[in-house]
């Protein structure tokens, strides 16, 4: 087990267009949590997941962000009609019973 | 709503000067603090936590509930600490794992 993996690590869209993001955790881990980064700032949380259930979603996640994790393995995090103020490095972080996060690489989404 | 602020950007020292990344928190309950590093080219990895109250790489920081403060501290820089460090905030209870990350500080240690 290499950590936690995201793919793609870089995703350029147009304006208007969907996106999604995928997010392999530590495979004991059932804890599973969506941040986003923007330059110059530190993390902000997204959600997060407790095996397949999604027990809390910030206020920053609009209506056209989505994020499942079907059987409580991998995780995907879906923006739909992308803006110009989405591009920012999405990072997903994994935990088990020390509830450490271990987080991914990221993945860089520009939206032009 | 909890907020982490650590108010340098960035913090340069000489290799072998003592180095302290300042944090403040303001939260009404009883937080859980971290520090998370990203050295270059490298994910975001934890450092330290308080209730470990390890040392990590040389690395110490005390919690402070009087000032709300949880500063990082090394005796003596060395080169390989150049990094960004983060400040992180556990609330705890129902939303515990959810951390509260301040804006980051760039460390350089020159040799």
């Amino acid at each position: 087990d290499t950590g936690v993996s995201q793919d793609p690590r870089h995703k350029i869209t147009k304006r208007g267009q969907n996106v999604t993001f995928r997010c392999d955790p530590i495979s004991e881990h059932n804890r599973l949590y969506w941040y986003r980064q923007t330059l110059g700032q530190g993390p902000e949380f997204l959600t997060y997941f407790q095996n397949e259930a999604q027990l809390e979603k910030s206020r920053l996640l609009s209506d056209r962000f989505s994020a499942e994790r079907p059987k409580g393995s991998f995780s995907t995090l879906e923006i739909q009609r992308t803006e110009q103020g989405d591009s920012a490095m999405y990072l997903c972080a994994s935990a088990g019973t020390t509830y450490e996060q271990y987080f991914g690489p990221g993945t860089r989404l520009t939206v032009t | 709503a909890q907020r982490v602020t650590q108010p340098e950007k960035l913090l340069s020292v000489f290799k072998g000067a003592p180095v302290e990344l300042k944090c403040n928190y303001s939260y009404s309950g009883s937080p859980e603090l971290f520090w998370y590093v990203q050295y270059s080219r490298q994910r975001l990895q934890l450092l330290l936590r308080h209730i470990s109250r390890e040392s990590i790489k040389g690395f110490t920081a005390d919690l402070n509930k009087g000032e709300t403060s949880f500063h990082l501290k090394k005796p003596f820089a060395q080169e390989e600490d150049s990094a960004m460090y983060y400040c992180a905030l556990d609330a705890g209870g129902t939303s515990y794992g959810k951390l509260t990350f301040g804006q980051g500080t760039i460390l350089t240690v020159h040799p």
